[in-house]
């Protein structure tokens, strides 16, 4: 089954420290994104990757970063920087050419900073 | 940049009626497509709309695309507690962005039976 896998559902850290969020996809797609959804403001999106090797900042970058060295794959680090990281966390991959089947996301990875 | 707008953030029914939410975008789309969120889940796609006046349907589900590429709506008729969830618009702006989408804040939608 094709899918997108982000890992792990439930992550607790200590403020100060940094935490790297999975993403995986065996859907082919070229382009992948991260978001983050806070209740009352939807999703916002942090970064995006249209080729491996490439990516560009979001709407919210500041805090995180993001590589992508293999197609399937596209981390995401929550930096100490990061004002406010207790957050909902969705991943998502399309086809290049305006993602015209939509976005497929994973089921999310919840952080809580304490 | 570009902002999307989506309203009413909350809206409660009864079962059988009908939920109507609008979706305003400061600048002219490429396309728009809705998402679907049931409480507890992720998003997932319903449809794109990408014509000027476009209207599609799906069941009980109508969405239209704004004769100026700047508004959506997506309406139910006589809703269900499976309808129960968020419903987001995300607008495509095109050109150097295709494929990047602008999400809206959703509109909760909540059915009592």
């Amino acid at each position: 089954d094709g899918g997108i896998t982000q890992s792990p559902k439930y992550l607790f850290r200590k403020e100060g420290q940094n935490v790297t969020l999975s993403c995986e996809q065996n859907l082919n797609h070229d382009a992948m994104y991260w978001y983050r959804q806070d209740p009352g403001q939807g999703l916002r999106l942090i970064y995006y990757s249209q080729i491996v090797n490439d990516f560009q900042k979001g709407d919210i970058a500041e805090g995180y970063s993001v590589s992508r060295e293999k197609k399937e794959s596209f981390p995401l680090t929550v930096t100490s920087a990061q004002k406010n990281p207790t957050a909902f966390y969705l991943c998502a991959s399309s086809m290049t050419g305006g993602a015209p089947d939509g976005y497929t996301f994973g089921s999310g990875t919840r952080l809580t900073v304490v | 940049g570009q902002q999307v707008m989506q309203i009413p953030q909350y809206q409660h029914v009864q079962e059988g009626e009908d939920f109507t939410t609008y979706c305003n975008s400061s600048t002219t789309l490429s396309n728009i497509q809705w998402y679907k969120q049931r409480p507890g889940g992720h998003p997932v796609f319903l449809i794109q709309l990408v014509k000027s006046g476009e209207v599609k349907k799906q069941k009980r589900l109508t969405f239209q695309f704004g004769e100026a590429k700047k508004n959506s709506s997506l309406h139910i008729t006589a809703t269900q507690t499976t309808d129960v969830g968020t419903y987001f618009c995300a607008g495509g702006a095109g050109g150097t962005s295709y494929g990047k989408l602008t999400f809206g804040q959703g509109t909760i939608l909540t059915v009592h039976p």
